[in-house]
């Protein structure tokens, strides 16, 4: 079965940092594009970013309202993925999914809560 | 970037309804649509691919339909199971974009 498991959600103080993690299973993770998305409280979904797999590059792409302050990475010997968040704004708040594919996203993780508080 | 546009935003609808959601594109996308089902504290839901392609596991009742701006996702006959959120996004280009979501109520 297809998993991925979000956590390192919590609270923070406007400014400050804090990292999360998303934990595959079930797929050969290391062939993955990974990707970041997040939904605020009562709004949309937004897209947050994506990592590539490292044999198309390994390469990172940002949402605009993240970029130079979040940071994806991945570590493929443990099937993990990561979300380093920097210079919180009090509009991160939201629950952060991680999700997989090229185009189409599927399957998704029940998402971690971030809340930055000012 | 690309605008998706969905309507309506909310809907009320009784079991056994056929609902349909529309969602608009601000420039040609192929069919590089998806839809997803959103509930409350539950993982995110992939329904449809490639506008009209059915995620393994999606009931027969959920369809996609439409091309280049214009998109429908159709629930044939409404399941209280089905009440929830739905978005639809496009794979165009990058940034992905996401509609602003449809949510079915109960009437």
């Amino acid at each position: 079965e297809v998993k991925l498991v979000e956590s390192g959600g919590g609270l923070v103080k406007s400014g400050g940092s804090l990292r999360l993690s998303c934990a595959a299973s079930g797929f050969t993770f290391s062939d993955a594009w990974m990707t970041w998305v997040r939904q605020a409280p009562g709004k949309g979904l937004e897209w947050v970013g994506r990592i590539k797999s490292k044999t198309d590059g390994g390469t990172t792409d940002y949402a605009a309202p993240v970029k130079g302050r979040f940071t994806i990475s991945r570590d493929d010997s443990k099937n993990t993925l990561f979300l380093q968040m920097s210079s919180l704004k009090t509009e991160d708040t939201a629950v952060y999914y991680c999700t997989t594919g090229f185009g189409e996203l599927y399957p998704w993780g029940q998402g971690t809560l971030v809340t930055v508080s000012s | 970037d690309i605008q998706m546009t969905q309507s309506p935003s909310s809907l009320s609808a009784s079991v056994g309804d056929r609902v349909t959601i529309t969602c608009r594109a601000s420039q040609h996308i192929s069919s590089w649509l998806a839809w997803y089902q959103l509930k409350p504290e539950k993982a995110p839901k992939s329904l449809i691919y490639a506008a009209s392609s059915l995620q393994s596991g999606v009931p027969s009742r959920f369809s996609g339909s439409g091309s280049g701006t214009e998109f429908t996702l159709t629930i044939s006959s409404l399941q209280p199971e089905d009440f929830a959120t739905y978005y639809c996004q496009q794979y165009n280009s990058f940034p992905l974009t996401f509609g602003g979501g449809t949510k079915v109520e109960i009437k």
